[in-house]
């Protein structure tokens, strides 16, 4: 089975800008949750989505938005581009059931300048 | 709620001592409990997954973890610690409400020749 995959690998910036993600989880897999990694604050949740609807959301601010498709690939759109936002936003794939095992993709490492 | 903590920040062994990672956990009910790991500019990998089946989980590259639904705990062991094991490790538990995993904040492993 092809893993999880993540595209771009890596985007740059700048501030003000918008910038959109795309991840595309394991065949079969239902669930896509997104994760912002950065060295000051750790791994943050932002959201989890299953079967095209949003089920959890963690605590970033409206920014931060995403969704997916019918055939579970999912993008995340980040607009007005803070310095901030500068991380490395990781993709997970799951079935989404109780208990669930998450498969993570490699990354998209967004820096802006 | 549950929650999940890593008791060290960083940890740093020799090469071919044992390991020890700590986590403990609280929960309302028989959680699934994870290790991942993230070796540097590397995605996140599962190293290991407990689900009830039996207390003592093996997992990739040697390492294992003990349930201790007593102390609350599922630290990571591995018996003698390799340079490549050199990485950031998450305990993760499962929600019992809403399908969300809960991060610990991680633990560094550093490996001295």
């Amino acid at each position: 089975k092809a893993g999880v995959t993540q595209t771009p690998r890596y985007l740059i910036k700048t501030r003000g800008q918008q910038v959109t993600l795309s991840c595309s989880p394991i065949s079969g897999h239902r669930s896509v949750s997104w994760y912002q990694q950065t060295p000051g604050q750790g791994l943050q949740f932002l959201f989890e989505y299953f079967s095209e609807t949003q089920r959890n959301k963690g605590n970033f601010p409206g920014r931060f938005s995403g969704r997916q498709f019918s055939n579970s690939r999912s993008e995340m759109n980040v607009s007005t581009l803070e310095l901030g936002d500068s991380a490395l936003y990781l993709c997970a794939s799951s079935s989404g059931l109780e208990g669930h095992t998450q498969y993570f993709g490699p990354g998209t490492r967004l820096t802006v300048l | 709620a549950q929650s999940v903590t890593q008791l060290d920040s960083h940890v740093s062994v020799s090469e071919g001592t044992p390991v020890l990672l700590r986590c403990n956990y609280s929960s309302s009910y028989s959680p699934s409990l994870f290790w991942y790991v993230q070796h540097p500019n590397k995605g996140l990998q599962l190293l290991l997954k407990y689900t009830s089946a039996a207390t003592l989980v093996k997992g990739i590259n040697g390492f294992e973890a003990e349930f201790k639904k007593s102390e609350t705990s599922f630290h990571l062991t591995k018996p003698s610690a390799h340079m490549s094991d050199a990485a950031e490790y998450f305990c993760v538990v499962s929600s019992d409400s809403n399908y969300q995993l809960i991060w610990g904040a991680g633990t560094k492993l550093i490996i001295k020749p």
